[in-house]
């Protein structure tokens, strides 16, 4: 079973341009995650979807951040524009339900 | 009181040895608890599960769970040098709300 597809695997920006992050979930995972690591701390739930719905985007900075998932399977996660504050690991996870999550490979965005 | 808090570390301990790893919870209808290693630079991997009171042991990894006293915590035995890796502690609350919440992690550190 293939596992989460996530890319650009690195990303390098400067402050005030725009950037998007891809993500596939594994296959039949109807639950679709993006996360933002920053280093020393563990993951912060940006946005969770349920199929094509978005379930909980309380934590998202929806001045400067969007996702959508628009036929249930991938999704894109972008920022515009840019802060330098935004430099972080970008992961995406997936789920068949609301329990075991897995993790795709993550995007390293530094915004200079 | 953070909602998933974990001991910072770093911890070192001999090859060989027993590594005891502790995380405490405040949201007490939390239901679901999951351990996850992160190597550096890599993305967080799910290792243990456990969603009920008592120890659930897989190979050399054993999780503990105390409802009541808000507590869960992985056992290394016979920890190897590349069990050296951060390890993070996630919560999950059931229901609408569902989000999974992650502790800052600890990073483990294996001496040969």
């Amino acid at each position: 079973e293939a596992g989460v597809a996530q890319s650009p695997r690195y990303k390098i920006i400067e402050k005030r341009q725009s950037v998007a992050f891809w993500c596939n979930p594994i296959s039949g995972h109807a639950t679709l995650y993006w996360y933002q690591q920053i280093l020393g701390q563990g993951p912060k739930l940006l946005i969770q979807f349920q199929n094509n719905g978005v379930v909980d985007d309380s934590q998202l900075p929806k001045d400067r951040f969007s996702a959508e998932r628009l036929k249930g399977v991938d999704s894109t996660l972008k920022i515009q524009p840019a802060k330098l504050e935004d430099s972080a690991v970008y992961l995406c996870a997936s789920s068949r339900g609301n329990n075991e999550q897995f993790f795709g490979p993550g995007t390293r965005l530094t915004v200079l | 009181q953070k909602e998933v808090e974990q001991n910072s570390g770093p911890l070192s301990v001999p090859e060989g040895a027993i590594a005891s790893l502790n995380c405490t919870y405040s949201d007490r209808v939390s239901q679901s608890f999951f351990w996850y290693r992160q190597y550096s630079g890599k993305s967080p991997e799910l290792i243990m599960s456990i969603y009920s009171n008592g120890d659930k042991e897989d190979g050399r990894f054993t999780a503990q769970l105390n409802k009541a006293s808000q507590y869960v915590s992985l056992l290394i035995r016979d920890s190897q040098p590349s069990d050296s890796a951060t390890y993070l502690c996630a919560v999950n609350r059931e229901g609408a709300n569902s989000k999974l919440t992650f502790g800052k992690g600890i990073t483990l550190s294996v001496r040969p």
